[in-house]
């Protein structure tokens, strides 16, 4: 069974500041990451993606990625309001092609002004 | 990436009838995928759907109660048969593509 495991949070951070959700997986040959956001009563969107070790930075979105720990993180820097929601740490099977996901049970952040 | 048309958004559905959500993918794509969400948790699989043959089932969700149709490369169906209570959920289908995942809206479903 692949397991994926987040800090369950609710995690709180003021406007500005740094998020940092954690995410490790128990596959230690899986190769591809994504973190994917979620507001409330809609469906997740997709908001990165890593496959190699290392950070890999988008606008305020950072991912980093230690296969050998086998932990992969989001950082959120200036964070802002509208960015609270629920963030998923997915996990794609291993030795498969836009295969099969593998979930984290998400972390609720909220950004207070 | 790919957008994915599903239907319906929401329903209230009588026990023991059935209900069959609909996702359009504006893509020819090989694998689609099902999953349910209840309140407070995350994504569960309940199926991958492969065009030109039979779905594969996730443990603890079998055909019977879950049957899929995959009839081309950009549509598949999802039935939820004999509804009980239980099965109050968000149903969402979603897609692979080489940038990464797309879902769909999400099916709200109410037994009663």
């Amino acid at each position: 069974q692949k397991e994926v495991e987040q800090n369950s949070g609710p995690l709180s951070v003021p406007e500005g500041a740094i998020a940092s959700l954690n995410c490790t997986y128990s596959d230690r040959g899986s190769q591809s990451f994504f973190w994917y956001r979620q507001y409330s009563g809609k469906s997740p969107e997709l908001i990165m993606f890593i496959y190699s070790n290392g950070d890999k930075e988008d606008g305020r979105f950072t991912a980093q990625l230690n296969k050998a720990s086998q932990y992969v993180s989001l950082l959120i820097r200036d964070s802002q309001p509208s960015d609270s929601a629920t963030y998923l740490c997915a996990v794609m099977e291993r030795g498969s092609t836009l295969g099969r996901l593998y979930f984290g049970r998400g972390t609720q952040l909220t950004v207070w002004p | 990436s790919a957008v994915i048309s599903q239907k319906p958004s929401r329903d209230i559905c009588q026990r023991g009838t059935s209900l069959t959500i609909q996702c359009q993918v504006d893509s020819q794509v090989t694998m689609m995928f099902w999953y349910r969400q209840q309140p407070g948790q995350s994504l569960t699989l309940i199926a991958t759907a492969n065009q030109g043959s039979e779905a594969t089932y996730e443990s603890g969700f079998v055909i019977d109660k879950f049957p899929i149709s995959r009839p081309n490369l950009t549509f598949s169906t999802l039935t939820v048969s004999n509804m009980s209570p239980e099965d109050s959920s968000i149903y969402l289908c979603s897609v692979g593509v080489f940038n990464g995942y797309t879902f769909g809206s999400g099916t709200r479903l109410t037994v009663v």
